[in-house]
């Protein structure tokens, strides 16, 4: 099992404003990772990290931002957020080999009116 | 044609009969298969993950590969209506960053 937290769980905010939303695991684990998940829909990778000050984007264009300044917290930022960013966004992490399975936090619900 | 596809589904059975989820990838040099459970408004949960073909066991829950023909399945037996949910294959491809590709799930729906 895994130990990954995400914060807020939910957040309704409106246009405009700067929002960072919180990704934290307790299992020392190097790679971890951002997804975003319309309803009913695919999970998309928008950002990755194998380290710490090591971060790439990822195959869905986001304009979020994200940091690794510590090996267990990898926060992700929206500097200005519109209505199009309204999504849940899951933060997973791994081990590593050999498999390599990733496992996921709570997500967090954002809905940007 | 995507990397990653299922069945959209839904996919209706009897509680107590055995489900079939099945997946088909298109990288050849993929190298691990997960199945995760996702309730509707939660995030995925890892069930199984295989990387050798053949068949894996845990519980009620068996995974199969077969890296010829570029498919994975899951067979639920004795499906419970606890069992309802969408069914996530991932496939990791190769390269640096250990990429997971996700299908859109096949939602699984288990009647009494």
């Amino acid at each position: 099992e895994a130990d990954i937290y995400q914060t807020p769980r939910y957040l309704v905010i409106g246009t405009g404003k700067k929002i960072t939303l919180e990704c934290s695991q307790t299992m020392g684990h190097d790679k971890m990772y951002w997804y975003q998940q319309d309803p009913g829909m695919e999970l998309h990778l928008i950002h990755y990290s194998y380290g710490v000050n090591s971060t790439e984007k990822g195959d869905l264009s986001s304009e979020s931002t994200v940091s690794r300044i510590r090996t267990e917290h990898f926060p992700l930022t929206l500097e200005s957020a519109r209505p199009s960013h309204t999504s849940q966004y899951l933060c997973a992490s791994t081990r590593g080999g050999p498999s390599y399975e990733q496992y996921f936090g709570p997500g967090t619900r954002l809905t940007v009116t | 044609q995507k990397e990653v596809e299922q069945n959209s589904g839904p996919l209706s059975v009897p509680e107590g009969a055995i489900a079939s989820l099945n997946c088909t990838y298109s990288d050849r040099g993929s190298q691990s298969f997960f199945w995760y459970r996702q309730y509707s408004g939660k995030s995925p949960e890892l069930i199984m993950f295989i990387y050798s073909n053949g068949d894996k066991e845990d519980g009620r829950f068996t995974a199969q590969l077969n890296k010829a023909s570029q498919y994975v399945s899951l067979l639920i037996r004795d499906s419970q209506p606890s069992d309802s949910a969408t069914y996530l294959c991932a496939v990791r491809i190769p390269g640096g960053y250990n990429k997971l590709i996700f299908g859109a799930g096949t939602r699984l729906a288990v009647h009494p």
